[in-house]
């Protein structure tokens, strides 16, 4: 019963350097989230999904990419790493109306 | 769109006493969910109890329970017999339904327990 799964746990990264953050559930939910928490504040949209195929912008989406090419898997690419990014990241998936499970998080430093 | 708005950045509460928690929000929509998140040192965001704005009754969860007031768009959490392990960042955060199922959080409340 793994839930949400996000690797890496924790990564550094170089300005300009590209990443592909990993999240994947085994629960068949059809939705799925990716939220930014910066220190002290709240978690922000950055994308989300509500079925493979379909992916649509959140609050802050500048400087991200994610693909659903199936149910279970939803990544967050970074194509030009910059300091502003640096954060924890959250996955998260639900079906239809039903609370959302989230990852543990990964937590991203952009030196 | 939706806001949610937590002004008490900082909360502290004697072991065993009640302790309100506020947060108020801003939508056009009449039908959404509330919730209250736990956010302990461990990161992890753990859902603490759900509020679907069509039901008038106060959602509870053992020691918690809100007082969802949906003319004023208030929704606050009521911890009752705090323990140690209350300890922690709260959110509050709002939800639509369906494709709108995205949430909004406010920026979060830290909550220290007493011993």
């Amino acid at each position: 019963n793994a839930g949400v799964t996000q690797t890496p746990k924790f990564r550094i990264l170089k300005i300009g350097q590209s990443m592909t953050l990993q999240c994947a559930q085994d629960m068949n939910h059809n939705y799925m989230y990716w939220y930014r928490q910066d220190p002290g504040m709240g978690l922000k949209l950055i994308y989300y999904s509500v079925g493979a195929g379909i992916t649509d912008k959140g609050e802050v989406p500048n400087g991200y990419n994610v693909s659903r090419s199936t149910t279970e898997d939803f990544p967050l690419r970074l194509e030009l790493a910059a300091p502003s990014q640096t954060s924890v990241y959250f996955c998260a998936s639900s079906y239809q109306n039903q609370p959302q499970h989230f990852g543990d998080g990964t937590r991203l430093s952009i030196l | 769109a939706q806001t949610v708005t937590q002004s008490q950045p900082e909360m502290s509460v004697q072991e065993a006493e009640t302790v309100t928690l506020s947060c108020t929000y801003d939508t056009s929509e009449s039908d959404y969910y509330l919730f209250w998140y736990k956010q302990p040192p461990s990161r992890q965001m753990i859902l603490v109890i759900r509020q679907e704005a069509y039901k008038q009754q106060n959602a509870t969860e053992n020691r918690f329970s809100v007082n969802f007031q949906k003319a004023a768009k208030s929704f606050s959490l009521k911890i009752s017999d705090s323990q140690l392990g209350d300890a922690a960042m709260y959110f509050c955060a709002y939800g639509g339904y369906g494709a709108n199922s995205k949430l909004t959080f406010g920026k979060g409340i830290t909550l220290s327990v007493r011993p």
